[in-house]
């Protein structure tokens, strides 16, 4: 079974510039998350998808950030304009909500510099 | 005061020895729970869940969990240096609803 891809893995930015990552879930997962893991700290939810629709959007800086899954598969995340704060590892993961076998699979990540 | 607490650490404990490492919630509505472990540069993988309160044992890892106490920890037996990582715990209501890591435990094993 393929895990969760992501791309890029690295990407470096200057404040104001725009940016995205892509994430394409494990096949069949209905459930898709975008974290922010800033060094040193636990990742942050940024935006829950369920299928197509967004279920948790409550952490996700609005006036920078936006993210979608048009398609109920895979999703971008966009950040217009970076600021130097965003500089953290951006984690997709997926889930198929198969009651108590819940589980999270996480990809590798997007390293995100701003300079 | 942060939805899931963790002790930062470093947490050092000798090859061979058992970790301990501990969790606090804010959240009396959680029920599941997870403990990640996640090696440097790398994405967390899930080490264990837990749902309900009691011990849950596998292989040499046991989670704890105590709702009353909103306590949740992880016991790593015989660590092996293999094992130091940073280990988040996080939890969260069903469907991974208002679900949070903590911070994360860094565990050195010395051999």
């Amino acid at each position: 079974e393929a895990g969760v891809a992501q791309s890029p893995r690295y990407k470096i930015i200057e404040k104001r510039q725009s940016v995205a990552f892509w994430c394409n879930p494990i096949s069949g997962h209905a459930t898709l998350y975008w974290y922010q893991q800033i060094l040193g700290q636990g990742p942050k939810l940024l935006i829950q998808f369920q299928n197509n629709g967004v279920v948790d959007d409550s952490q996700l800086p609005k006036d920078r950030f936006s993210a979608e899954r048009l398609k109920g598969v895979d999703s971008t995340l966009k950040i217009q304009p970076a600021k130097l704060e965003d500089s953290a590892v951006y984690l997709c993961a997926s889930s198929s909500l198969a009651g108590d076998t819940d589980t999270q699979y996480f990809g590798p990540g997007t390293r995100l510099t701003v300079l | 005061q942060k939805e899931v607490e963790q002790n930062s650490g470093p947490l050092s404990v000798p090859e061979g020895a058992i970790a301990s490492l501990n969790c606090t919630y804010s959240d009396r509505g959680s029920q599941s729970f997870f403990w990640y472990r996640q090696y440097s540069g790398k994405s967390p993988e899930l080490i264990m869940s837990i749902y309900s309160n009691g011990d849950k044992e596998d292989g040499r890892f046991t989670a704890q969990l105590n709702k009353a106490s909103q306590y949740v920890s992880l016991l790593i037996r015989d660590s092996q240096p293999s094992d130091s990582a940073t280990y988040l715990c996080a939890g969260g209501r069903n469907n991974f609803n208002k679900f949070y890591f903590g911070s994360g435990t860094k565990l050195n094993v010395k051999p």
